[in-house]
This record gives structure tokens, sequence and C-alpha cells, in this order.
């Protein structure tokens, strides 16, 4: 089972609303990755950070997009100004090795 | 870049037959991990099988795959398939560890019928 602790699970937010999810990777797992799933289960790479570090980025939708993973502090991923094209599963991941580890997931609805 | 390809996005099976769902990848780095993920409805992704070695057959939980980087392929299969199977199935590729990024298929539902 999955040790990767996602928080809200479920967030509803107003077009134009800032939306704040939050992770807890597994313990000792120095990579932490943020995946969007969308209404047609594809998978869409965000951002990865190992320690505090940014990794790799996608060119982050108009910088609506912002994340951090500041030491001794859950990570984040924020979205400025929510958009319905926003609506998705936004999954963290994290990995000590090669496996990378799910949570189980924040599933953001734009109304 | 990376890629994963899985050509079939729905495969329908009746209980007790054998799966074999596709995985094919393609990336310049001669040492990449494949996995499969299943995801169930309304669940995140979680990890069925991993491989890092070619010609190497992995198995877990009924499934196995063989990694066979000649035909740079990762095909999923189990020989009896149950109604408990139905789900998404995931192909992923990592070209390493550290910032290398988990790449995706396309993904493969699999519907299992009585």
């Amino acid at each position: 089972n999955s040790k990767v602790i996602q928080t809200p699970r479920y967030l509803v937010k107003g077009q134009g609303q800032k939306a704040k999810m939050r992770c807890i990777p597994e313990k000792g797992h120095p990579v932490v990755f943020w995946y969007q799933q969308n209404k047609n289960n594809e998978f869409k790479f965000l951002i990865n950070f190992q320690n505090q570090e940014v990794l790799q980025q996608i060119d982050m939708t108009e910088k609506r997009f912002s994340a951090e993973c500041p030491s001794n502090s859950p990570c984040s991923l924020e979205i400025q100004s929510s958009e319905a094209g926003d609506s998705a599963l936004y999954l963290c991941a994290s990995s000590l090795s090669a496996e990378v580890f799910f949570g189980k997931g924040t599933r953001l609805t734009v109304v | 870049g990376d890629s994963v390809t899985q050509t079939e996005g729905l495969v329908t099976l009746t209980e007790g037959l054998p799966v074999m769902l596709n995985c094919t990848y393609q990336t310049i780095y001669s040492n990449p991990f494949l996995f499969w993920y299943v995801q169930h409805l309304n669940e995140s992704p979680r990890l069925l099988l991993k491989s890092f070695t070619d010609n190497k057959r992995t198995e877990h939980q009924g499934f196995h795959a063989t990694l066979h980087k000649s035909s740079s392929s990762f095909h999923l299969q189990k020989s009896s398939a149950q109604l408990s199977d139905s789900a998404l199935y995931y192909c992923a590729l990592r070209s390493g560890t550290g910032g290398y990024k988990v790449v995706f298929g396309s993904g493969t539902r699999l519907l299992v019928s009585p």
C-alpha cells in the first residue's frame, strides 16, 4: 500500500478561484512528482522535485500553476485562477529508486 | 523523447480466458525501467509489475511480463482472467532514477465478464 498522503481528496472551486492541494511523500523518498490525469484518463506530467529543488517542469499553463516542496512541510500544487479545463485528478507520487508510488489523488472540480 | 505505445484501448474478455495487453516503448537509453500499473475505478494507479532486466520474466498476483529490449516490448499476460481484473492498465517507462520522469502509455481498459 502506498504511503503517499494527498489532501484533500476532493476539491470544488469556482472559476477564477485558487485551488491548493498538498502531498506528503513516502518517508525517505527524495523525489516527488505531480501528474494530472484528465477525464480521458491520460497522464500529463507537471513537475518533479528532488528534495526541495525543481528537476523538470512543463510550461505550466500561463504560469497559473505553481508547486513547491519545502523542507519539513508538505509539498503543494496550487492553481492561481482555476479554469473549467483544470478539472482532473491530480496525482502526487514519490520515489526512492526506480519505482514510483502514487497517492490517492486530489480530484478537482471547477464549476 | 521517451514514449510508450499501448495499441488496445479496450479489451473485453470472458472470465477464465487468457489476458494479453500489448506494450512497446521508445527510448534512447539502454537500461530503461518498465512498469505496469493497474488503476481500478475511483482509485489511484498501483504498481503491478516492474522490470529492469532483459529477457527475465517478472510475476506478481498472477500477472507476468518479460522485458524484451530487442523488440522494445513489455507485454502483460495472465493465464486466466478474473472478474476482479477489470480495470485500467498502464504500461510505463522510466529511463533512469532520480530526475527521470515516468512516461505513461495511453492505457488499456480490461473488462472481464462472466
